[in-house]
C-alpha cells in the first residue's frame, strides 16, 4: 500500500489565486511527522512546512498553510496568494521513526503552474 | 552558511562503468540520506549513514553502496551501471541526535548530480 499518495499529477492555478494541493497519508503509527517539499526545475528540494502528529493546530509559514485532518489521514498543502515562482513540483513526505528509521517517505509529487 | 553540497553536477557514463557521487553536508550535520529520483518519479530512498555507519539502506541492489567520512561527508557509489540508473541523485543532510518533532530538525537537501548512463 502507498504510503503517501498525492492524487494530483498536475495543477493549474491564476497569479494570485489560492492553490490546495492534495497529500494523504496511511501509518499505523500514533507518532508521526508531516512535510512538504517543494522541487522548482533546478533538482534542489527546499522543505516548506512541517506538522506533527500530535500538534493541535494546523502549521503555518507565511503564505503556505498544512490542513491536518487527522482522522481523515490528510495533510493538503494550501498556497495563498500564488506567486509564478511558486510554479514547481511539490512532494508530501512522512516520516515515522519507529517505523522507518527517521528516513523520509514521499509522495509522487503534484507539478504546479501558476499562470499570469 | 553554506548549504548541502552535491558532485559533480552532471555526470555521463556508459553500461557497466562506475560511477561515484559526493556530498558535503551542514556545518553540523553528523547524518547523510541518498535519495533516487528517476525521470518523472518521486525520491526513492537509498541509504542513511550516520556518525560514519549504514544504519538503513532501501529497496536496491547491493552494486548501490557507499560510505560516510569522519567529516561526515559522504559518497555514494553505483557499480555495473544499467540503463535504469540514470536518475538524479539527490543528498540530504541532517543533526544527529534524538528525534526532534519540533520542524527545527527537518532534511536539507542538496541540488543533486544527474547521472545518466548511455
Amino acid at each position: 500500500a502507498q504510503k503517501i499518495t498525492q492524487t494530483q499529477p498536475g495543477m493549474f492555478v491564476q497569479e494570485k489565486e489560492a492553490v490546495t494541493l492534495d497529500c494523504t497519508y496511511d501509518t499505523s503509527d500514533p507518532s508521526y511527522g508531516l512535510f512538504w517539499y517543494k522541487q522548482p526545475s533546478s533538482g534542489e528540494m527546499i522543505f516548506l512546512i512541517y506538522q506533527g502528529s500530535y500538534d493541535q493546530q494546523n502549521a503555518t509559514e507565511g503564505r503556505y498553510s498544512l490542513n491536518f485532518q487527522k482522522a481523515r489521514k490528510s495533510a493538503n498543502l494550501v498556497i495563498s496568494a500564488s506567486q509564478l515562482g511558486d510554479s514547481a513540483m511539490y512532494f508530501c513526505a512522512m516520516r515515522e521513526p519507529l517505523r522507518s528509521a527517521r528516513q523520509l517517505t514521499f509522495g509522487s509529487g503534484t507539478q504546479l503552474t501558476v499562470l499570469p | 552558511e553554506a548549504g548541502v553540497t552535491q558532485s559533480p553536477t552532471h555526470l555521463i557514463k556508459t553500461r557497466g562503468q562506475q560511477a561515484t557521487l559526493r556530498c558535503s553536508p551542514i556545518s553540523g550535520h553528523t547524518s547523510v540520506y541518498w535519495y533516487q529520483q528517476a525521470l518523472g518519479l518521486g525520491l526513492q530512498f537509498l541509504l542513511w549513514y550516520d556518525e560514519g555507519e549504514e544504519r538503513n539502506r532501501g529497496n536496491f541492489p547491493p552494486r548501490f553502496s557507499g560510505r560516510q567520512f569522519p567529516n561526515y561527508s559522504s559518497e555514494l557509489n553505483v557499480n555495473a551501471l544499467e540503463l535504469e540508473d540514470s536518475a538524479l541523485y539527490l543528498c540530504a543532510t541532517r543533526a544527529g541526535g534524538p528525534e526532534d518533532y519540533s520542524g527545527a530538525n527537518v532534511l536539507t537537501f542538496g541540488a543533486g548530480s544527474r547521472l545518466t548512463v548511455l
